[in-house]
């Protein structure tokens, strides 16, 4: 069935240092893939999204990349902060009749003062 | 404040116990999801709903079941419970499609004694 692999699942950054977390996922038809940061206890929240129609997509210290050849994304997060810390999911779905959203099974961010 | 709301924010009940979560979703929003997560565990994808219509099923147990009603309101119906049924319980929304932004409510933390 579908799958979404997410690498590492632990990551510990000096803060100024930049982070990055890769997914690979299963299914080609799949062209929807957003970010989730969710802190201790609380709601994952979307941090960024991009589609299929394009590469790469930033917004501030934060940037996705897209490979849909090699079925893989990346998470790049910049000049890190302590806010930063936080687990990270990244998911991936499509409009197939089958399509169902699938998450990546997190990374714990920590970023060393 | 994603606009989804979800009650109790907590529920402490005994095992073989049935309990029922709510969820209602953002304002124009026809999807309701349904996601658990155990301690220091990714998302588990349970099942979804699209204007009042179950849509997807995963990792969904037999002893849960779900059902969205005309107002979009969803309610998770968990019985027979068991201690591994401990974990938060998310509801996320979105416009209808599986490429649409999903956005998570507060969680209900569910603890089975």
């Amino acid at each position: 069935g579908e799958n979404v692999e997410q690498h590492p699942s632990t990551l510990s950054v000096q803060e100024g240092d930049s982070a990055v977390i890769k997914c690979t996922y299963s299914d080609s038809a799949s062209n929807y893939f957003p970010w989730y940061k969710q802190e201790l206890g609380k709601r994952p929240q979307l941090i960024i999204d991009i589609r299929s129609n394009v590469g790469e997509k930033k917004d501030q210290r934060i940037a996705v990349t897209l490979n849909k050849t090699a079925k893989h994304f990346s998470l790049h997060i910049t000049e890190t902060q302590p806010e930063d810390s936080a687990v990270y999911f990244c998911a991936a779905s499509s409009t197939s009749s089958a399509s169902k959203i699938i998450f990546g099974s997190g990374t714990r961010l920590s970023i060393r003062p | 404040d994603s606009g989804v709301t979800q009650t109790p924010k907590h529920l402490i009940t005994a095992t073989g116990q049935r309990v029922t979560l709510r969820c209602s979703p953002r304002s124009g929003d026809l999807s309701v999801y349904w996601y658990q997560q155990s301690l220091d565990q990714g998302l588990q994808f349970l099942i979804q709903y699209y204007n009042g219509e179950e849509r997807a099923k995963g990792n969904i147990l037999e002893r849960f079941s779900a059902q969205q009603f005309p107002d979009l309101h969803s309610e998770l119906n968990l019985s027979s419970l068991e201690l591994g049924d401990s974990a938060l319980y998310f509801c996320a929304s979105s416009g209808g499609t599986e490429t649409d932004t999903q956005y998570f409510g507060p969680g209900t933390r569910l603890t089975v004694l």
